[in-house]
């Protein structure tokens, strides 16, 4: 497509509910990243693949949050048992490698 | 490992100038620049990989220098459309290797008045 699409735009779940954030990136980007983005903050890096390797989890704060690109395209940020905390705006980009990142639009989770 | 930028905001009037700091405590790969509107998603400005480099698009320019571990971003003759947050993110490395993802600094908020 034209742009990194993300689906859900929003998303209200209950605690402890397991949530699924898709990222579809641009066609042909070797690298996908995905961040999450505080009011008022800087993106938070989270993880990243090249292709459909995970290269970098060091930014997912516990094993509640998983992602996958097992074709190397599409990818899944998973959050298991949501808390409140995990409210935020989440962020995928991608990028050939050694350009720009383009990032989506966001999903805006919010979690009661 | 967040790079810290300043000033946190600047206020311009149209027509003025602005430089944006960027700075790091670990040797730097690259450094990318990037502005985020209200609401929106950040959006990509330039990237450096190169100590010393320096790149230019319209009327907004970026140095990178390596030993200082630092970049400035510059505005030159601010319009109402340059509003908004400025973000630096560092990657990390050394002797040419890249250390993969980006960090990004806390942001400035640049405001253009007419």
């Amino acid at each position: 497509g034209a742009g990194v699409s993300q689906s859900p735009r929003y998303k209200v779940t209950k605690r402890g509910q397991d949530v699924a954030l898709r990222c579809d990136p641009i066609s042909g980007h070797v690298s996908l990243y995905w961040y999450r983005q505080a009011l008022g903050q800087g993106p938070e890096f989270l993880t990243y693949f090249n292709y459909e390797a995970q290269q970098d989890k060091s930014g997912l704060p516990n094993d509640r949050f998983s992602a996958e690109r097992p074709e190397g395209s599409i990818s899944t940020l998973t959050i298991q048992r949501t808390e409140q905390r995990d409210s935020a705006m989440y962020r995928c980009a991608s990028s050939p490698q050694q350009v720009g990142y383009t990032f989506g639009s966001g999903t805006r989770l919010t979690v009661v | 490992q967040q790079p810290v930028q300043s000033p946190q905001a600047v206020i311009l009037r149209e027509g003025e100038d602005a430089v944006i700091n960027c700075s790091s405590s670990k040797a730097l790969y690259s450094v990318h620049w990037y502005r985020q509107k209200h609401g929106e998603a950040p959006v990509f400005l330039m990237i450096l990989l190169k100590g010393g480099e320096q790149k230019g698009h319209d009327k907004i320019s970026a140095s990178f220098n390596e030993k200082k571990q630092q970049s400035s971003l510059y505005l030159t003759a601010s319009q109402l459309s340059y509003s908004g947050t400025y973000f630096c993110g560092t990657e990390i490395g050394a002797g040419g290797t890249s250390y993969g993802k980006l960090t990004f600094g806390q942001g400035t908020i640049l405001t253009v008045h007419p």
